[in-house]
């Protein structure tokens, strides 16, 4: 079946520093990777995506490449702010309208 | 445009009763999907819909149902409500395959 691994929190860091969350994946066929983000009381952001292997995607001064041969999508940004705390899911869907999340990391960024 | 809308926001109910909560998607999102999520279990696939026509269902028992009318507003329900349902409740409307599903805020739904 399909399944995604992403590291465990929470993470705290402080402000202007670098971030990472480890997310890899297992899938029967091609999958296409997004990250979600989820601030507290509302639903999900897509925050970025990536269809195919090689791609990357970015938004906000966030990154994240589709890695085949890791099967891996890890997710990053140089310096993280205030505002970016949430908590952030890495996902999958194969040619289908299903997504597979895993368990969500909890950041939080300190000014 | 306007997001997914969810309604009610929040919802409390007690055990053995039922519940009806509401998606509106994206205008021209024809896929509707939704999604449970509780901090035990994280977030699970209940189920989707295209053209009134369930086309995929995760694993919930029989309680747990849907529907789509032919404005691709849906609906979904559950019956016979129990502890373990208290739940965020997601929607999510989608364009096509590999196309990023839109979110609502969610129903908060919480079960005495």
């Amino acid at each position: 079946g399909n399944s995604v691994t992403q590291m465990e929190g929470p993470v705290t860091l402080s402000e202007e520093a670098f971030l990472t969350i480890n997310c890899t994946y297992t899938a029967t066929g091609y999958p296409s990777l997004f990250w979600y983000v989820q601030y507290p009381g509302e639903g999900l952001q897509l925050l970025l995506k990536a269809t195919k292997a090689d791609d990357k995607g970015s938004n906000k001064g966030f990154e994240a490449t589709y890695r085949k041969e890791t099967t891996s999508f890890h997710l990053e940004k140089g310096s993280v702010q205030v505002s970016d705390s949430a908590v952030y899911f890495c996902a999958l869907s194969v040619s289908d309208y299903k997504l597979s999340f895993g368990a969500g990391t909890t950041v939080t960024v300190r000014a | 445009k306007a997001g997914v809308t969810q309604t009610p926001r929040y919802l409390i109910k007690t055990r053995g009763q039922q519940v009806t909560l509401s998606c509106s998607p994206i205008s021209g999102h024809r896929s509707v999907s939704w999604y449970q999520q509780t901090p035990g279990q994280g977030l699970q696939f209940l189920f989707e819909y295209f053209s009134e026509t369930q086309r995929n269902k995760g694993n919930f028992p029989g309680r747990f149902s849907g529907r789509q009318f032919s404005n691709s507003r849906s609906e979904m329900n559950v019956s016979t409500l129990e502890l373990g349902d208290s739940a965020l409740y997601l929607c999510a409307s989608s364009l096509g395959v590999d196309q990023p599903q839109h979110f609502g805020d969610g129903t908060r739904l919480s079960i005495l």
